[in-house]
């Protein structure tokens, strides 16, 4: 079946770490974003890739990296310098064409120690 | 960027009782998208609305988008246990386009 596989789905990090989140989809999506979610909050965007080798920053990118090598990849790297790290983080993906809506993966929750 | 607003923050409605959500933009919106989230997982999509006036239902689930596409509603008839979770709405500026969310709804259905 077709979706998009987050992993870990908890994640400890210590003070001073950098960790990397994988999202991968095999729906031949060419979009994929990455959203970070507090506590009875709504979703904020983090970065934002269109095509492969491509990306752009969303609203709170301060503290994250990310990559698109592969179509299938975009993994987020949250390093040392984002000071507030422990949040729901999910990545989605969509067509970049039509109204086909957003697929959204399970989500990675991550807690610094 | 699209501003949302979504109201209540949250509901409790006794089962059975029907109970109705708001979304309302800042802008025009071009599509305005309905999820659904269980705690701690993924977003399910429920439905997107692209047009002024325009009506969906699933189940016992409405959405409306009204004539000048700045403000939408989710309405559930005869809420179940099953209907509890966060309701979020998104909006995209254009398709395939990066979608901003509001700041959800918890509702919580008592049996």
């Amino acid at each position: 079946d077709g979706g998009i596989t987050q992993s870990p789905k908890y994640l400890f990090r210590k003070e001073g770490q950098n960790v990397t989140l994988s999202c991968e989809q095999n729906l031949n999506h060419d979009a994929m974003y990455w959203y970070r979610q507090d506590p009875g909050q709504g979703l904020r965007l983090i970065y934002y890739s269109q095509i492969v080798n491509d990306f752009q920053k969303g609203d709170i990118a301060e503290g994250y990296s990310v990559s698109r090598e592969k179509k299938e990849s975009f993994p987020l790297t949250v390093t040392s310098a984002q000071k507030n790290p422990t949040a729901f983080y999910l990545c989605a993906s969509t067509p970049r064409q039509g109204d086909y809506g957003y697929t959204f993966g399970s989500g990675t929750r991550l807690t610094v120690v | 960027s699209q501003e949302l607003e979504q109201s209540p923050q949250s509901l409790i409605v006794q089962e059975g009782k029907n109970l109705t959500i708001n979304c309302t933009s800042s802008k025009t919106l071009y599509g305005l998208y309905w999820y659904k989230q269980k705690y701690g997982e993924g977003l399910i999509f429920l439905m997107m609305l692209q047009k002024g006036g325009e009506e969906k239902s699933h189940e016992k689930i409405t959405a409306k988008l009204d004539e000048k596409k700045q403000q939408s509603s989710l309405h559930i008839t005869a809420s179940q246990p099953s209907h509890a979770g966060i309701y979020l709405c998104g909006a995209a500026k254009a398709a395939g386009n990066k979608l901003t969310f509001g700041g959800g709804t918890r509702v919580l259905v008592k049996p």
